[in-house]
């Protein structure tokens, strides 16, 4: 099985600041990655696939980048209605595997 | 409008059953592949299984092999998921999602399971 890694597994920032997280895969994946958000007590949203195409209605400060096994997600401005955890999920193989999450609140 | 809607969960005991229940509604079912996908309680996200789209091809996590079956009902836009020898670690949120290709780009809201003495 592909296992992800993601680090940091939590951050604090502050409104307008610009955060970043790293997510690599054990084997290479190509550009075969998702990130999703979750806010407490919801399902999981797509926010980004194949790497970095921004999923339709998720806004632009949301961006993703990297291939192989290396990837990076970053919020531009960071916004209050942005604290959720993301996570990292690859498609190149059957299990899907998830990251273990980056936790992301104000500071 | 695309919705998933999942059903069935509830307390049962270690080494009991239980079915969970996934009604689709605002796109073409029959066409999609489906997964479950299930989230112990503060934990991360942990895929389960996926059912093709016509029901003839499954794969599963090496945590629930030999325990779990998935399957759907096309004609009632119904995925399932039959979840037997149940133990406290099965313990989560089971969440369904559509497969647009290879993305999970719809989720239901969610069914808890809990297994406790």
């Amino acid at each position: 099985d592909i296992q992800m890694t993601q680090s940091p597994s939590s951050l604090s920032a502050s409104v307008g600041d610009r955060v970043t997280i790293t997510c690599q895969a054990s084997q290479d994946i190509s550009n075969y990655l998702n990130w999703y958000q979750q806010k407490p007590g919801k399902a999981p949203k797509l926010l980004i696939y194949d790497a970095s195409n921004l999923e339709t209605g998720v806004p632009s400060r949301f961006s993703g980048s990297g291939s192989g096994t290396d990837f990076t997600f970053t919020i531009s401005s960071l916004q209050p209605e942005d604290i959720a955890t993301y996570y990292c999920q690859q498609y190149d193989n059957l299990p899907r595997t998830f990251g273990p999450g980056t936790k992301v609140d104000i500071k | 409008e695309v919705q998933l809607v999942e059903s069935g969960g509830g307390l049962v005991q270690p080494g009991g059953s239980l079915r969970l229940s996934c009604a689709a509604s605002g796109f073409t079912f029959s066409t999609y592949w489906m997964h479950w996908v299930r989230q112990a309680p503060g934990k991360g996200l942990v895929w389960v299984s996926h059912i093709n789209s016509d029901g003839s091809s499954t794969s599963y996590a090496d945590s629930v092999k030999g325990r779990f079956t998935i399957s759907r009902d096309n004609a009632k836009n119904t995925l399932y998921l039959h979840m037997n020898s149940l133990r406290a670690d099965d313990t989560a949120v089971y969440y369904c999602a559509r497969d647009r290709q290879l993305s999970f780009d719809y989720w239901g809201q969610g069914t808890l399971v809990t297994v406790s003495p």
